[in-house]
């Protein structure tokens, strides 16, 4: 199974907002609300940043937000600022609640 | 704090075999779906396996299905990656995670494979 369709990149400045899309099949982000974000910084390991589509976990900043539309997700990051730079992954359930797939990747450029 | 602490990671032959383990502190894993991710050399993560609760549901990709085997003990509170016949493809950091709220909540510091002769 291919990974999900992300953008390779995207910039923006700070205090903008973005959003990276996340591009799957009925089969995954269109048949379950079991997707993910990750956040991850060089030489780091990822960061849980929101899940089940829309919720943000304990600690999260309320500028991370998520949504989805059919077999796209989305991750908007508000109010960005330097921080923020970093490779961004969606994930999604993929055939029931055993299986997983993650999206290529994006990385964040902050102007 | 939770943390999980993978070991077991280095340079392995093509045709070789590792074994992973990761550590859990701060917290049980028996309440928790634990699983592996990978990510090789400037690409993008991969899940790889996963294991119930209570060991009795596991699943894998597609590339790794016959070759790997995901396992773990509660009462260690560690989980485990056996690793057979190995490929220069699986070269990659190796990250175990916990999940909950059907997402990778916890995740470790990663450790490296490197399959190369």
């Amino acid at each position: 199974q291919s990974a999900l369709t992300q953008p390779a990149s995207v910039s923006g400045s700070l205090g903008q907002s973005i959003t990276i899309s996340c591009t799957g099949t009925s089969s995954d982000v269109g048949s379950y609300n079991f997707v993910s974000w990750y956040q991850q910084h060089p030489g780091k390991a990822p960061k849980f940043m929101i899940y089940e589509v829309t919720k943000r976990p304990s600690g999260v900043s309320n500028r991370f937000s998520g949504s989805k539309s059919g077999n796209t997700a989305s991750l908007t990051i508000s109010g960005l600022q330097a921080e923020d730079e970093a490779d961004y992954y969606c994930c999604s359930s993929a055939g029931g609640t055993t299986r997983w797939i993650f999206g290529g990747g994006t990385k964040l450029t902050v102007l | 704090e939770v943390h999980l602490v993978e070991s077991g990671g280095g340079l392995v032959q093509p045709g070789g075999s590792l074994r992973l383990s990761c550590a859990a502190s701060g917290f049980t894993i028996r309440n928790f779906w634990m699983g592996w991710v990978r990510q090789a050399p400037g690409k993008g993560l991969e899940w790889v396996a996963n294991i119930k609760e209570d060991g009795s549901e596991k699943d894998y990709v597609d590339s790794v299905k016959g070759r790997f085997t995901i396992s773990r003990d509660n009462a260690r509170n560690s989980l485990f990656l056996q690793m057979n016949s190995l490929r220069a493809e699986d070269t990659a950091v190796f990250y175990c995670a916990a999940l909950s709220y059907m997402a990778f909540d916890i995740w470790g510091q990663g450790t490296v494979v490197i399959v190369s002769s």
